[in-house]
């Protein structure tokens, strides 16, 4: 049994570009949820996807955007890239939608510059 | 969802015991308690969850009074690679999870 992996480890952008991260969940899981971590805080909930529809979202604005796929990886989809961007992305997924016990993948360094 | 207040660090040695306390004023009767546990650069990993009482597992065990106000995180004899910031966690069971800044747990040698 694989567990969640994320795509890339790290990335460095500029403002105003897009970035796209993907995410792999943990086998049979069909719930992927994301977070952004900044530097010395704890993971923010940016959005949930379940069985491809998005179900919840954070105080993200609409620039945060993301799918899910048939095979329940999903991708995280950043526009117009600010600095205050810079942060760990990380992937979660769960077996049960609405269970609070998480699998997280290592996440994605993604630096604004 | 409930606020949790937990220290912002802790040191302790090898083989000790150590005990994090998480306050929640607020907690309602559909919250349950979890922890999680975070290395550098890392995703945080699910340690510990309850509603009342004491639950216990291989890693932690974790201990609620009955006004569920507060919970405490036990790790019984930890080792250098316990060294990691603990989360607390106060929610409906749902899974979008709100985290706070955590316990940063320094253990020497």
């Amino acid at each position: 049994e694989t567990g969640v992996t994320q795509s890339p480890t790290h990335l460095i952008k500029t403002r105003g570009q897009q970035v796209t991260l993907r995410c792999s969940s943990q086998s049979g899981h069909n719930t992927v949820s994301w977070y952004q971590q900044a530097l010395g805080q704890g993971p923010q909930f940016i959005f949930q996807y379940y069985r491809e529809e998005e179900n919840g979202r954070g105080n993200f604005p609409p620039r945060f955007s993301g799918l899910q796929f048939p095979n329940y990886s999903s991708e995280l989809n950043v526009n117009a890239l600010e600095l205050d961007d810079s942060a760990l992305y990380l992937c979660a997924s769960s077996l049960v939608v609405g269970r609070s016990e998480q699998f997280f993948g290592p996440g994605t360094r993604l630096t604004v510059l | 969802l409930a606020k949790t207040t937990q220290p912002i660090s802790m040191d302790s040695y090898e083989g000790q015991e150590v005990n994090i306390t998480c306050s929640h004023n607020n907690i309602a009767t559909n919250d349950y308690i979890t922890w999680y546990q975070q290395f550098p650069s890392q995703g945080p990993r699910f340690i510990i969850q309850g509603y009342k009482t004491k639950v216990t597992n291989e890693v932690a065990s974790l201990f609620i009074p009955a006004d569920r106000k507060s919970s405490t995180l036990s790790l019984p004899r930890v080792s250098l690679s316990d060294t990691a910031v603990y989360y607390c966690l106060v929610d409906g069971n749902t899974d979008k999870l709100i985290f706070g800044t955590g316990t940063r747990l320094q253990v020497f040698p």
